[in-house]
């Protein structure tokens, strides 16, 4: 299967600054990518699909200036969690979908564990 | 909320025992996915069913799908240690939601 990597794997971070998280398909063109986040011991919650060179589109109750989304290549989308507080910390999860369309398989990172202190 | 729901929540068996895992879901769909979650690590893709499929095996993996009821099911047999693990449904043609999730347990 395609390859997605997420970077990093663990951040730990102070009350009110900035983290940055990225998300690479390393052997395929991801024309589309998504972000989920998920808290301990429950599914994942899409918060925004996000399509290259073009703005991410967000799902109900996530703010779009808290979350910032970036895909501006066809390899790399970055989630930048802003002014972040301790409600924030949770497990961040990326997956991506080539040119093949959907009805088919996403394929997804490994995940990134934010804490905020 | 499109998420579906899965039962049971937690699972643990046997090895060699045979697991059944069920999802249900709200909406109509095009297709229903099978992935599978490792502690603390992203998800695998297990299995894709089609709306106009009943029934789909892949290895140990047997899925089953009733568009009438809106739920699948997901039978691991012979199961192993490794399958221990958190195992998904999820819906949608290019967003995913995902169902509750089954926590397995195999004991070796």
């Amino acid at each position: 299967g395609a390859v997605v990597s997420q970077h990093p794997s663990r951040v730990i971070c102070k009350s009110g600054t900035s983290v940055k998280i990225e998300c690479r398909s390393l052997d395929f063109q991801a024309t589309t990518m998504f972000w989920y986040r998920q808290f301990p011991k429950q599914s994942l919650m899409l918060m925004a699909t996000s399509n290259e060179g073009s703005k991410a589109t967000y799902e109900q109750g996530v703010e779009k200036d808290k979350f910032l989304i970036n895909h501006a290549s066809l390899t790399l989308s970055t989630l930048t969690v802003t002014s972040a507080h301790p409600e924030d910390s949770s497990f961040y999860i990326c997956s991506a979908r080539g040119s093949w369309g959907v009805n088919t398989e996403a394929f997804f990172g490994q995940g990134t564990r934010l804490t905020v202190v | 909320s499109q998420q579906g729901e899965e039962d049971p929540q937690a699972l643990s068996i046997q090895e060699g025992e045979n697991a059944t895992m069920n999802c249900s879901y709200k909406t109509s769909i095009n297709n229903l996915q099978w992935y599978r979650q490792n502690s603390g690590r992203g998800l695998v893709h297990l299995i894709l069913i089609r709306s106009n499929e009943r029934e789909k095996h892949s290895g140990r993996l047997r899925v089953t799908l009733d568009t009438s009821k809106k739920s699948s099911s997901l039978l691991i047999t012979a199961s192993r240690a490794a399958d221990t693990a958190s195992y998904f449904c999820a819906t949608g043609s290019n967003q995913f939601y995902f169902g509750t999730g089954t926590s397995l347990t195999v004991i070796p």
